[in-house]
């Protein structure tokens, strides 16, 4: 399976502020993918990053707030724009197994706005 | 859009076997797949079944019943370890969506 580094593993952040989190996996891929999961929560698709074109977003996620880049086939960053309180999760990236049956995720980032 | 159900908490004794139901529906279905999550963890993948019937993989065991829309996860010989959180997803279109989750807790 794909290992996905991520970073940064955690941060906090200034209300209003931005923060790019970076995912680079060690295989190219077709699609990543980029979840929140609040406090205690099941994990949420934010949306999906195809490269080569605009990422695909989940319906209450728009582009102004979660901005994604995706310049390669190995590499995705989203960042979280004019951060409030109520951002502070944990965002992680995945890709799907070549074979088509799993997900890896990358490690998380755990993102605290003050 | 997708909905699944899962229990929120199951708690067993070490060595027992605890079973959590999944029962979901969408559309576009491909596949239920079961995760672990511990604690200030990434979620880990753990079975897959794409068609009906039981895909064994060491201590767990994953089933799947398509024409029911229901799955379930099988942790047998329960370790301490096993204590975290497990999350049945649906695999639809491209992409995954996931039950709230399990939390399952062993005890000594």
């Amino acid at each position: 399976s794909a290992v996905i580094s991520q970073k940064p593993s955690r941060d906090i952040c200034q209300r209003g502020t931005s923060l790019t989190i970076q995912c680079q996996v060690d295989s190219q891929v077709t699609m990543m993918f980029w979840y929140r999961q609040q406090p205690g929560q099941s994990l949420t698709l934010i949306a999906t990053a195809n490269q080569g074109s605009e990422a695909t977003y989940e319906s209450g996620f728009v582009i102004d707030k979660f901005p994604i880049s995706r310049p390669n086939l190995t590499f995705s960053t989203l960042t979280v724009s004019n951060m409030s309180p109520e951002d502070s999760s944990i965002y992680l990236c995945s890709v799907e197994s070549p074979e088509g049956d799993g997900y890896t995720f990358g490690s998380g980032t755990r993102l605290t706005v003050v | 859009g997708q909905s699944l159900e899962q229990p929120s908490e199951v708690t067993a004794v070490e060595g027992a076997i605890v079973q959590i139901n999944c029962t979901y529906q969408t559309s576009g279905f491909y596949g239920l797949s079961w995760y672990q999550q511990h604690d200030g963890g990434a979620p880990t993948f753990l079975s897959y079944n794409g068609l009906d019937g039981l895909e064994e993989t060491g201590r767990f065991s994953s089933f799947l019943s398509r024409s029911d829309s229901y799955g379930y996860l099988l942790l047998q010989e329960l370790q301490m370890k096993d204590s975290a959180s497990y999350f049945c997803a649906v695999k639809h279109d491209y992409k995954l969506s996931f039950g709230a989750g399990t939390t399952v807790t062993v005890r000594a």
